[in-house]
């Protein structure tokens, strides 16, 4: 199993610029979430998805948008870069199985905006 | 304030050494997770428990509900131990019971 993985590792943007950050997973895991990670500040919630086609907002997902036509992919669009969107990017899932389980992290993306 | 609250937030340890972090959490939670992110970025799963004590290795978490309180121990700390340690909470309170509410982490770092 590869886990979770992330692409692309790294990446700069222009005000403006829009991208997408790519997330999968081969562990047939139903949630999904994607975190910001900003020095002195704990991981927050962008969005999550507990399902293929059921997404919904986190603490901070102003500026982001998400999708889930698959159990294995959860792509986190950026539509138009701003610098306070600065940060490294992690995406992570879990299996339900009737209960909470443990959470797989991807290797993250730095993001800078220039 | 913060809903997941860790102490202390840098933590300088001798090799050998034995090591506690702290968690504490505002609202009822139904699992918590010690997390360690590693200085290359990578963070791995090291517990999730809901109540009591789990071991693994030179590591011990435990739990206590009614006090809203959990702890991370290290035992002969090494070197290799050096790292971030993260808890994070299944608060109650949360829009899904799946959504994690994360601490701002501890920097631990072990000298020979």
């Amino acid at each position: 199993n590869a886990g979770v993985t992330q692409t692309p590792k790294f990446q700069v943007l222009k005000t403006g610029q829009s991208m997408t950050l790519q997330c999968a997973q081969d562990m047939n895991h139903e949630y999904m979430s994607w975190y910001r990670q900003d020095p002195g500040m704990g991981l927050r919630l962008i969005h999550y998805s507990v399902g293929a086609g059921i997404t919904d907002q986190g603490e901070v997902p102003n500026g982001y948008n998400v999708s889930r036509s698959t159990t294995e992919d959860f792509p986190l669009r950026l539509l138009s870069a701003a610098p306070s969107q600065t940060s490294v990017y992690f995406c992570a899932s879990s299996a339900w199985a009737g209960g909470l389980n443990e959470q797989f992290f991807g290797p993250g993306t730095r993001l800078t905006v220039l | 304030k913060n809903e997941v609250e860790q102490s202390p937030q840098n933590l300088t340890a001798q090799e050998g050494e034995f090591i506690t972090i702290n968690c504490s959490y505002s609202v009822g939670i139904s699992a918590l997770h010690w997390l360690q992110q590693h200085p290359g970025g990578g963070i791995v799963s090291l517990f999730m428990l809901s109540s009591g004590k789990k071991k693994h290795g030179r590591l011990i978490a435990t739990i206590n509900i009614q006090e809203k309180h959990s702890s991370l121990h290290i035992t002969a700390s090494h070197p290799r131990d050096s790292a971030v340690y993260i808890c994070a909470a299944h608060l109650l309170s949360s829009g899904s019971a799946r959504q994690l509410t994360f601490g701002s982490g501890t920097q631990l770092t072990v000298l020979p």
